[in-house]
């Protein structure tokens, strides 16, 4: 099975200060994506990345940046935290070469921002 | 662009009463199309995809869904809801490039009433 790992379940940090948000999968996925998880908002994509040091825009990439060093590894990272940037971070990957391959999700990092 | 709409934010059923949830889509082509799961607490997982070929697809824990492209429809259906199906479900729609992204509903909250 694929194993989609976040470093942090939960995370409390104040306005200001940048936050690194860490996701790593074990079955070397080209795609991995960042989600934000609001309520009545549904899941709205940030970022995503097809390959390593390959990195796309989502549909709010604002406020937001993402590194992949590694093809198992991509970071989001959070240049100066906002309290409305308080949410539920999922990360996902999936497997480019399979046509609608569908995504593997980790089990999300709650974030707030004080 | 593709869109996904899930018309029902909340729905609650009587265990072992049949559920139905809805789910409309728009895109270009023929879609890929996913429903995914997510209890408290957790990532999403995936229930079932739709390719191509039969139009009514079975997924895990006994749920099914059926295409229905003349209304741009994807409902998902179980005959007998467990009170473990308590959850709260997402509708996606990708396209058949292995670098596309995929589209989430906004979700829509199942309750069970014993």
């Amino acid at each position: 099975d694929v194993k989609v790992t976040q470093s942090s379940r939960y995370l409390v940090k104040r306005t200001g200060e940048k936050v690194f948000l860490e996701c790593v999968q074990d079955m070397d996925h080209e795609n991995m994506f960042w989600y934000r998880q609001d309520p009545g908002l549904g899941l709205r994509l940030i970022y995503f990345s097809y390959d390593v040091k390959m990195k796309e825009k989502g549909d709010i990439p604002e406020g937001y940046s993402v590194s992949r060093e590694k093809k198992e590894r991509f970071s989001l990272i959070l240049e100066s935290a906002s309290t409305n940037q308080t949410s539920m971070y999922l990360c996902a990957s999936s497997l480019v070469k399979a046509r609608g391959s569908p995504l593997h999700f980790g089990n999300g990092t709650r974030l707030t921002v004080t | 662009a593709q869109s996904v709409t899930q018309p029902d934010i909340h729905i609650t059923v009587s265990e072992g009463a049949s559920l139905e949830l809805r789910c409309n889509y728009s895109y270009g082509a023929t879609p890929y199309l996913f429903w995914y799961v997510q209890s408290p607490g957790q990532g999403l997982q995936l229930l079932l995809k739709y390719f191509s070929g039969d139009t009514l697809v079975q997924g895990i824990k006994g749920f099914e869904a059926e295409f229905k492209r003349s209304q741009s429809s994807f409902n998902l259906r179980k005959p007998s809801v467990h009170w473990s199906d308590a959850a709260e479900y997402f509708c996606a729609v990708g396209g058949h490039s292995g670098y596309s992204t995929l589209t989430f509903g906004k979700g829509t909250m199942l309750l069970v009433s014993p």
